[in-house]
């Protein structure tokens, strides 16, 4: 059974960059979608952006300029960066894997909540 | 952007009865890839159904969801204990490629 397990740093100042990584255990990175979703506390979700494991993303337009993501395929890991962050950025931070042929996140990290505050 | 809208948004039912949860989009939404998750506090997403009427693997057969196009419903046909929670629905296509609705609360009367 797949699960993934999520790191980074829950404290950070405005301006800092956020980084979470995400570690696939039971299966591999390979031939997948894997996303990193937002949720802001008693908020609902936003998708932040996917990657596939050959490092192919897609963002959202509305973080685009500051989000990068990436997928190592030998540590079977994938990772967010999210730059220049301030209090909006404040929420509960998961990994997700979107299951095949479908348009669906059927895994899911426990989740990371990240603060910013000065 | 395609925005979803859930109704309502908090449903309070006793164990037992049935939960009817809509979700509308704004648009049309593609191949009708529509998503429902369930969550509970402090915990991550679960997935229910996808592609609006599938069941993922070990989602009990009393959710089922129905829908097409710009509307969409998620069905609980009876109420267990365990059902109480917050829904969220979740579409694929446009930009950006995923949007969630803001969410359902299935509160214990």
């Amino acid at each position: 059974q797949v699960q993934l397990q999520q790191w980074g740093a829950g404290l950070l100042k405005p301006s800092e960059t956020l980084s979470l990584t995400c570690a696939v255990y039971g299966g591999s990175l390979t031939n997948y979608w894997w996303s990193w979703i937002r949720q802001p506390p008693g908020k609902g979700l936003e998708w932040i952006g996917e990657v596939f494991h050959s490092g192919r993303t897609n963002y959202n337009p509305s973080l685009q300029s500051r989000v990068t993501i990436s997928a190592d395929t030998s540590k079977n890991q994938f990772s967010l960066r999210l730059s220049s962050v301030t209090a909006a950025d404040t929420a509960v931070y998961y990994c997700g894997r979107h299951l095949s042929g479908t348009r669906a996140f059927d895994v899911w990290g426990q989740g990371t909540m990240v603060s910013v505050s000065s | 952007e395609i925005v979803l809208t859930q109704s309502p948004g908090t449903l309070s039912l006793s164990p037992g009865e049935r939960a009817t949860l809509s979700c509308r989009a704004s648009q049309s939404v593609s191949s009708n890839f529509l998503t429902w998750y369930q969550q509970k506090p402090g915990q991550a997403p679960r997935l229910l159904i996808y592609d609006a009427s599938t069941r993922a693997t070990g989602v009990p057969d009393r959710f089922s969801g129905g829908g097409s196009g710009t509307d969409f419903t998620l069905t609980i046909s009876r109420l267990e204990p365990e059902d109480f929670a917050v829904y969220f629905c979740q579409q694929y296509g446009g930009s950006p490629l995923y949007t969630f609705g803001q969410g359902t609360k299935l509160d214990l009367k």
